[in-house]
């Protein structure tokens, strides 16, 4: 049974550009939560997806977006890159929105120069 | 308010040792309280979790205490071993239509051989 996985698994851009990383949930999960972890931070919540949209967003700009696809995989697209938005951006997982369980992804790396 | 806060910073401990780290929280709304370890380069992986209505949860070498009252919740890692050197994040969620992690900042554990 495959985990939660993402690509890639390391990105470089420059500021001003847009990336588009991509998640595929654990099997039998429909819910996909986005996390971006800064060097030596805990994660923190940007936005979760489920039924295609979105349910709820943490304190991110707009810049940052998304969308879920009918068979629950998700993309997370940052849009006019900033320095600080190199990070790992984790994807996780659950069986619903309301599951307390989240499984997390191995994460993309983005390096923004 | 939706911190939660995590200490110490870094911890050393001995090869049979017992680690433990703490967590403070204040939003009485959280429900759920996960701990994840992560290894460099990794994502997140659950380790033990704990709903509020108990007090202690055990699995394996793994304990979780957690005191309602005082809004504080702790893991404690007996019979430390080289293996379990990692980064450690306690985290809390509320319920609702769509349930998001807030994670404390982490816990560099090392034990050493």
């Amino acid at each position: 049974d495959a985990g939660v996985t993402q690509s890639p698994t390391h990105l470089i851009k420059t500021r001003g550009q847009q990336v588009t990383l991509r998640c595929s949930p654990k099997s039998g999960h429909d819910t996909v939560s986005w996390y971006q972890q800064a060097l030596g931070q805990g994660p923190q919540f940007i936005f979760q997806y489920y039924e295609e949209e979105e349910r709820q967003r943490g304190n991110f700009p707009d810049r940052f977006s998304g969308h879920q696809f009918p068979n629950y995989s998700s993309e997370l697209n940052v849009n006019a890159l900033l320095l600080g938005d190199s990070a790992l951006y984790l994807c996780a997982s659950s069986l619903t929105a309301t599951q307390e369980t989240q499984y997390f992804g191995p994460g993309t790396r983005l390096l923004v120069l | 308010q939706q911190q939660v806060k995590q200490s110490p910073q870094s911890l050393i401990v001995q090869k049979g040792g017992i680690s433990i780290i703490n967590c403070a929280y204040e939003n009485t709304a959280f429900d759920y309280f996960p701990w994840y370890q992560q290894f460099p380069g990794k994502g997140p992986a659950l380790l033990i979790a704990i709903r509020p209505d108990v007090s202690e949860k055990k699995e394996g070498r793994f304990t979780i205490s957690f005191n309602k009252s005082a809004k504080q919740f702790s893991l404690h890692i007996m019979d430390s071993q080289p293996g379990d050197s990692a980064t450690y994040f306690c985290a809390a969620s509320t319920g609702g239509s769509a349930r998001q992690l807030t994670f404390g900042s982490g816990t560099q554990l090392t034990v050493l051989p």
